[in-house]
């Protein structure tokens, strides 16, 4: 019954490759966001969709692109790795709600994700 | 544009202590504020959340945070820290309904608690 489940839980692989991660929810939700949190922990948004729609594309290479088949789905597929990509990536959902509004986002449990 | 300072990176405490956890914010607009936590190779979860009315906020397992325009600071506390407390705790900023749920991210704090 979980929440917000992504898949591979760890990624290891050589530069240059192509590689994807897959992340569900089961909470009904209509927004889903990918986050990248680095190794000094720091942690920021990527791409966020609503309604499989982009609604927020924050400044990331195109070498990174999130696709949303249906709402309870957001997969990141990244082009041509590189040694600097090596980092947790977390998905997250929640109910975008109307103006003046903020409801709680959901995390799911990160893939790490290490380019040698 | 929103901007979160978290200030010290680490922070120790013994168990029964008082905890507290600084956070500044800067925003362009009236800010949503939250404070989430995250334990060892896990996902984060929401701690708390201010967005309009009572500035004290009281969350999850205890603690509480003191919204302070004037300031612009919402700080983490608790009374008494439990080992259980030990994690990484990132307070973060939105602004509101306009932000499309955008979070804007400190670079958290590490809670350490010791017997």
């Amino acid at each position: 019954d979980t929440a917000v489940s992504q898949t591979p839980k760890y990624l290891v692989t050589q530069m240059g490759n192509d590689k994807s991660i897959k992340c569900e929810q089961n909470l009904g939700h209509d927004t889903m966001y990918w986050y990248k949190q680095d190794s000094k922990k720091f942690l920021k948004i990527m791409f966020s969709y609503n309604n499989k729609e982009l609604i927020i594309n924050e400044t990331v290479p195109n070498r990174f692109s999130p696709k949303s088949p249906d709402k309870a789905h957001l997969n990141l597929h990244i082009n041509s790795l590189e040694l600097g990509d090596s980092a947790v990536y977390f998905c997250a959902s929640s109910l975008l709600g109307g103006a003046g509004t903020h409801n709680e986002q959901f995390f799911g449990p990160g893939t790490r994700l290490t380019v040698l | 544009a929103q901007s979160v300072t978290q200030l010290g990176s680490h922070v120790s405490v013994s168990e029964g202590a008082l905890v507290l956890l600084r956070c500044n914010y800067s925003s362009s607009v009236p800010p949503y504020l939250f404070w989430y936590v995250q334990y060892p190779n896990q996902g984060l979860q929401l701690l708390l959340k201010y967005t309009t009315g009572a500035t004290l906020v009281k969350g999850i397992n205890g603690f509480e945070a003191e919204f302070k325009k004037s300031e612009t600071s919402f700080h983490l506390t608790k009374p008494s820290a439990h080992m259980s407390d030990a994690a990484e705790y990132f307070c973060a900023v939105s602004a509101g309904g306009t932000s499309y749920g955008k979070l804007t991210f400190g670079q958290g704090t590490i809670l350490t608690v010791h017997p």
